[in-house]
């Protein structure tokens, strides 16, 4: 059964660090993955889609990648923003004709001015 | 393009009153999904629809109902509503390559 994880959950830091957020997986048997940005109180934003066959995407200061040999994706946010401070979801989609997302619990991501 | 359009977007009940969920989106999606969100316990899926007609249980269907009422509509129904099931609902659907796109969210609280 198909498990996915985040760690940490909660991550405070300054402004402009660069940081590293992680997402793993216990099957690797994966179609895809997507990372999710939520803001409190509001919907999920997707950010990211990598399918099985890729190693990474990039989206402006967003850089998400795919280790599926060791279940492990990262996705790296570049000089952060008190803007970026929202929970970061990570969920995986199974290889084959399974069409749900298997969800982590996400990072909580506070960037401090 | 609105995206996924979820109402209403608060709801109070009580305990045994019932109420639908509506949920339509204009990306032209064959899958619908309805999701509930709880604090420590993550997204959890409770019915999806992979194309218009068909719908199947997610991991806690009971005590809901679903309607794929077209291409663009997928409604949550609460016949009972209980307190367990407050929570927020998220209505999503998805495109090729398995993008999945969410509306914006119904908070309810079942008294």
């Amino acid at each position: 059964k198909q498990e996915v994880t985040q760690i940490p959950a909660a991550l405070s830091v300054p402004e402009g660090e660069n940081l590293v957020l992680n997402c793993s997986f216990t099957d690797s048997a994966i179609y895809n993955l997507q990372w999710f940005r939520q803001d409190p109180g509001k919907g999920l934003t997707s950010l990211l889609l990598i399918q099985s066959s890729q190693r990474e995407q990039t989206s402006g200061r967003l850089n998400a990648s795919l280790d599926k040999s060791s279940g492990r994706s990262t996705l790296y946010i570049a000089a952060s923003q008190p803007g970026d401070s929202a929970t970061y979801l990570c969920a995986v989609r199974g290889a084959g004709n399974n069409r749900k997302l298997i969800w982590g619990l996400g990072t909580s991501l506070a960037v401090n001015p | 393009n609105a995206g996924v359009t979820q109402t209403p977007k608060f709801q109070v009940l009580k305990t045994g009153q019932s109420m639908t969920l509506q949920c339509a989106q204009d990306m032209n999606h064959n899958s619908m999904y309805w999701y509930r969100q709880d604090p420590g316990m993550g997204l959890r899926l409770i019915y999806y629809s992979a194309s218009e007609g068909t719908t199947d249980k997610g991991e806690v269907p009971n005590g809901y109902n679903v309607s794929r009422l077209n291409k663009r509509e997928f409604s949550l129904r609460l016949e009972s509503a209980a307190p367990s099931q407050t929570s927020v609902y998220f209505c999503a659907s998805t495109r090729e390559r398995n993008e999945q796109f969410f509306g914006p969210g119904t908070r309810l609280t079942v008294l």
